[in-house]
C-alpha cells in the first residue's frame, strides 16, 4: 500500500480531448506534487500544490493545470491532449521534505 | 534546471555480486535523494543525504554524498533478485525534484 491513492489506474483518450487525474495524499501529508514519467526515463516535475496554491511549476505548457482541495487531495487536468502526453502520471505527497516523497502507483495515460 | 547525470544506464549482475550506481551534478547540491522503482511500479524513497561526505547504510545498501556535494553513489553488497529495479537519484530545488535518468539493475539468479 503506497499510502498515496491515484485514480484512474489506466486511461485511453483521443487527441484533442481533456483528462482529469486524481490524487489523495498519504494521511497527514499536506503537499502534493505531480510528475510525468515517459517510458525509460526519470519522472519530470509538473507542479506542486501546498495550501491549495501552486507553489512551483516545471517546464510544462499551460495545457497542464491543477488544483488542490481543502482536504489536500489534488487533481491534474490536461487539455488538448497530444500523442506525446502519453506517459505515467505520478502523484507524490510529503509532510517533511527530509523524509522524502511518497509516490502513488500512477495513472497510465495513453493518447491515441 | 541542471540535470543530474547517472551512470551506468544499465547494469546486469549475477546474484551475489556487488552493484554501484553513480550520480553527478555540475553544481553543488543542497541534498540528494535516492529512489527505487521496481518494474511496473512507482518510485519508492530510500534515503536523503544532506551533509558533505555523509555515508549512510541500510542493510546491504550504502549511500555516499561527496565532499564537494556534487556527486553521490549507491552501493549494494551481494545483490539479490529482490534488488531488481531502476535506481534514481534526485536533487531537490525548492519544491521540485529533478531526477536522473536512472540505473536499471537486473540480477541473474
Amino acid at each position: 500500500d503506497a499510502g498515496v491513492t491515484q485514480s484512474p489506474t489506466h486511461l485511453i483518450k483521443t487527441r484533442g480531448q481533456q483528462v482529469t487525474l486524481r490524487c489523495s495524499p498519504k494521511s497527514g501529508h499536506d503537499t502534493v506534487s505531480w510528475y510525468q514519467q515517459a517510458l525509460g526515463q526519470g519522472p519530470q516535475f509538473i507542479f506542486q500544490y501546498y495550501e491549495e496554491e501552486e507553489r512551483q511549476r516545471g517546464n510544462f505548457p499551460d495545457r497542464f493545470s491543477g488544483h488542490q482541495f481543502p482536504n489536500y487531495s489534488s487533481e491534474l487536468n490536461v487539455n488538448a491532449l497530444l500523442l506525446g502526453d502519453s506517459a505515467l502520471y505520478l502523484c507524490a505527497s510529503s509532510l517533511n521534505r527530509a523524509w522524502g516523497y511518497t509516490f502513488g502507483s500512477g495513472t497510465r495515460l495513453t493518447v491515441v | 534546471g541542471q540535470q543530474v547525470m547517472q551512470i551506468p544506464q544499465y547494469q546486469h549482475v549475477q546474484e551475489g555480486e556487488d552493484f554501484t550506481t553513480y550520480c553527478n551534478s555540475s553544481t553543488t547540491l543542497s541534498n540528494i535523494q535516492w529512489y527505487k522503482q521496481r518494474p511496473g511500479g512507482h518510485p519508492v524513497f530510500l534515503i536523503q543525504l544532506v551533509k558533505s561526505g555523509e555515508v549512510k547504510k541500510q542493510k546491504r545498501l550504502t549511500f555516499q554524498f561527496g565532499e564537494a556535494k556534487k556527486n553521490s553513489s549507491l552501493h549494494i553488497t551481494a545483490t539479490q533478485t529482490t534488488d531488481v529495479g531502476t535506481y534514481f537519484c534526485a536533487k531537490e530545488e525548492g519544491s521540485r525534484l529533478t531526477f536522473g535518468e536512472g540505473t536499471q539493475l537486473t540480477v541473474n539468479p
